[in-house]
C-alpha cells in the first residue's frame, strides 16, 4: 500500500501563491497518475486535474485552466500542485489522490490532505 | 461539465434502518460511477466504483445500483460508524463529484 505524505497547512495572502507537496512511499510513484482533489469548507469535492510523472502528462480542470500548475520529481516521488492568483474561494483542503491506469477512474487512495487557507 | 446532483442534502436516519441515498448525472455515465464516504476532518473514503463493486474491506451492508443517469448507495442497517457525508463521483470524463448527502442521526 502507497503511503502519501502531504506538505503542512499553510496561510496565504490574497493574490499570493502556493504550493502543496504530496510525497509516495513507494517504487511505483511513476506509473501512478498522480489527481489533485480540494474541498472548501462544508462543500463538495472538486477535481483540479492530475500529472503522470513518468510521462510528464497534465491535465487541468477548465475552472482551474490557468491559475494551477501540477509537477512532480519521479527522484523523490514527490507531486506539487501549484496554486497563484488566491482568493479567499480558494481556502480549502487540498487531497493528492493517485491512482494506477491513465484514464479517468476513482480514487482508493487518498493523501490525509493540506489545509490552505486565504485571509488577509 | 457533468454534473451530479445527490439527494438528499441530509438524511435522519435511527441506527438500525436502511438508508437510501441518490446520486444523477445531467448525462449518461454508463457505470463510471463511485460512492465515497467521509467523515470530519478524514478524507473520502472509497466505498463503491463501478457503480455496484464494493471496495476492498467495505462491509456488505453497503450497495450501489444503477447505471446511466441514476444511481443509488444503500446502506441495509446503519451503524453508528456509518454516519458522516457521502459523495459520489462519476468518471466517465474528468471527475466531477456531487455536493454530498449527510447522514445524520435522527
Amino acid at each position: 500500500q502507497v503511503q502519501l505524505v502531504q506538505s503542512g497547512a499553510e496561510v496565504k495572502k490574497p493574490g499570493s501563491s502556493v504550493k502543496v507537496s504530496c510525497k509516495a512511499s513507494a517504487d511505483t510513484f511513476s506509473s501512478y497518475a498522480i489527481n489533485w482533489v480540494r474541498q472548501a469548507p462544508g462543500q463538495g469535492l472538486e477535481w483540479m486535474g492530475r500529472i503522470i510523472p513518468v510521462l510528464g502528462l497534465k491535465n487541468y480542470a477548465q475552472t482551474l485552466q490557468g491559475r494551477v500548475t501540477l509537477t512532480a520529481d519521479t527522484s523523490t516521488r514527490t507531486a506539487y500542485m501549484e496554486l497563484t492568483s488566491l482568493t479567499s474561494e480558494d481556502t480549502a483542503v487540498y487531497y493528492c489522490a493517485p491512482r494506477t491506469g491513465y484514464n479517468s477512474g476513482y480514487f482508493a487512495l487518498w493523501g490525509r490532505g493540506t489545509l490552505v487557507t486565504v485571509s488577509s | 461539465e457533468l454534473v451530479m446532483t445527490q439527494s438528499p442534502a441530509t438524511l435522519s436516519v435511527s441506527p438500525g434502518e436502511r438508508a437510501t441515498l441518490s446520486c444523477r448525472a445531467s448525462q449518461s455515465v454508463g457505470s463510471n460511477l463511485a460512492w465515497y464516504q467521509q467523515k470530519p476532518g478524514q478524507a473520502p473514503r472509497l466505498l463503491i466504483y463501478g457503480a455496484s463493486t464494493r471496495a476492498s474491506g467495505i462491509p456488505a451492508r453497503f450497495s450501489g445500483s444503477g447505471s446511466g443517469t441514476e444511481f443509488t448507495l444503500t446502506i441495509s442497517s446503519l451503524q453508528s460508524e456509518d454516519f458522516g457525508v457521502y459523495h459520489c463521483q462519476q468518471y466517465n470524463d474528468w471527475p466531477t463529484f456531487g455536493h454530498g448527502t449527510k447522514v445524520e442521526v435522527k
